[in-house]
């Protein structure tokens, strides 16, 4: 069974830094690319960026809102996914979701962590 | 980037009764790489759909989607008490963008 479990999360000041982590079991890492996700308290979602998979030689993508800021990176002999995020802004106060993304370049979400609580606040 | 606009933004349906969600990109999604998603408060989003129309894994028959291009539309057909909740659609033709999301809420 897939699981995905995220931590990390809390309370940092604005210009702060945070590491989230996401730890997988149930499938095999290496061959998925894996995904964050967040969402502002009462807002919709919004994809953060990705870490291709080991045959797409671990490449990422972020959002614009992001980018420069936060670096996604993965340790596949842990398991793990990690979102460091730095120069963090209020408008980064979200809940952080790991999702597993497919083997190739389009997939849908069908597992997902229970995310993680960001609050950027002085 | 493609953006996707849903409507309405809040829909207000009684159980038994049927719904229709809608999703309109503003450009054409290739492969209707077009998914939807179920979210109840404080829980992850749960995948419906997937390829525009194929139910995911363990979802009932009476969740189906439609459409290509650059619409789209989920219908349940008879809505259940568990199925009041917010919906989004997603494309992951171009990078991965969601939509706003509808509500689903108990008239």
């Amino acid at each position: 069974e897939v699981h995905l479990v995220e931590s990390g999360g809390g309370l940092v000041q604005p210009g702060g830094s945070l590491r989230l982590s996401c730890a997988a079991s149930g499938f095999t890492f290496s061959d998925h690319y894996m995904d964050w996700v967040r969402q502002a308290p009462g807002k919709g979602l919004e994809w953060v960026g990705r870490s291709r998979n080991k045959a797409n030689s671990y490449t990422t993508d972020y959002a614009a809102s992001v980018k420069g800021r936060f670096n996604i990176s993965r340790d596949d002999s842990k398991n793990s996914l990690y979102l460091q995020m730095n120069s963090l802004k209020t408008e980064d106060t979200a809940v952080y979701y790991c999702a597993r993304g497919g083997s190739g370049s389009y997939y849908s979400y069908r597992y997902w962590g229970q995310g993680t609580l960001v609050t950027v606040s002085s | 980037e493609i953006v996707l606009t849903q409507s309405p933004g809040t829909l207000s349906l009684s159980p038994g009764e049927r719904a229709t969600l809608s999703c309109r990109a503003s450009q054409s999604v290739s492969s209707s790489y077009l998914a939807w998603y179920q979210q109840k408060p404080g829980q992850a989003p749960r995948l419906l759909i997937y390829g525009a129309s194929s139910r995911a894994t363990g979802i009932p028959d009476r969740f189906s989607g439609s459409g290509s291009g650059t619409d789209f539309t989920l219908t349940i057909s008879r809505l259940e008490p568990e199925d009041f909740a917010v919906y989004y659609c997603q494309q992951y033709d171009t990078s991965i963008t969601f939509g706003p999301g509808t509500r689903l809420e108990i008239k």
